[in-house]
């Protein structure tokens, strides 16, 4: 399926600086979701994004779903060494039976000095 | 309540031996989803089932691999014959009726083909 592209691949931050994370695709997406991922762990669901234009928060964390369905993006305000870990960006399958069926992105994986 | 279980944890095995990997889902829920993590990148899609049912299996690399859920609760990814290529984190997730996006992974297998 189609790919959804992140970046950046890797970002180091000072603990209570400021994080943001980008996804983009080439085709419009029908919904986007956002996992994160710790060191040694295992993948856990954060949000889903519908609505064109939508914004979503969770505590310090900013969720975006571009006008066009085309991008997303995730802000972290003010890092805590808590928020170490991979970020994912997620696209299902878009139509057909599969709905099931989840794309990941590469991840940006973030590091946060104390 | 107990997350989705796996089953074994680590497995080290032979090139050419065949192994099963079990994983144990939410009570109740309804989807059932294979993925393979390589180390550095996000889970790749393998196949996934509602009940028992195998909705789609283009994930699966080749014929040496099936999966099965014949009860709509337990499953069993099976690989034949296995290949260095195929050492990997396999990861287990399950979702409730409805919200297929908000997956629930497992600790997942690590399995190495010696």
């Amino acid at each position: 399926g189609q790919q959804v592209m992140q970046i950046p691949q890797y970002q180091h931050v000072q603990e209570g600086e400021d994080f943001t994370t980008y996804c983009n695709s080439s085709t419009t997406l029908s919904n986007i979701q956002w996992y994160k991922q710790r060191p040694g762990g295992h993948p856990v669901f954060l949000i889903q994004l519908v609505k064109s234009g939508e914004v979503k928060k969770q505590k310090r964390l900013t969720f975006q779903f571009g006008e066009a369905k085309k991008n997303s993006s995730l802000h972290i305000t003010a890092t805590q060494t808590t928020d170490v870990g991979t970020y994912f960006c997620v696209r299902s399958n878009a139509g057909g039976t599969s709905y099931g069926k989840l794309t990941f992105g590469q991840g940006t994986i973030l590091t946060v000095h104390p | 309540g107990a997350g989705v279980s796996q089953s074994p944890r680590y497995k080290v095995t032979k090139r050419g031996q065949d192994v099963a990997l079990r994983c144990d889902p939410i009570s109740g829920h309804v989807s059932l989803y294979w993925y393979r993590q390589a180390l550095g990148q996000g889970p790749e899609f393998l196949t996934y089932f509602n009940y028992e049912a195998q909705q789609d299996k283009s994930g699966l690399p080749n014929d040496r691999f099936s999966a099965e859920r014949p009860e709509g609760s337990i499953s069993t990814l099976t690989i034949q014959r296995t290949e260095q290529r195929d050492s990997a984190m396999y990861r287990c997730a399950s979702s409730p009726s409805g919200r297929w996006n908000e997956q629930f992974f497992g600790p997942g297998t690590r399995l190495t083909v010696l």
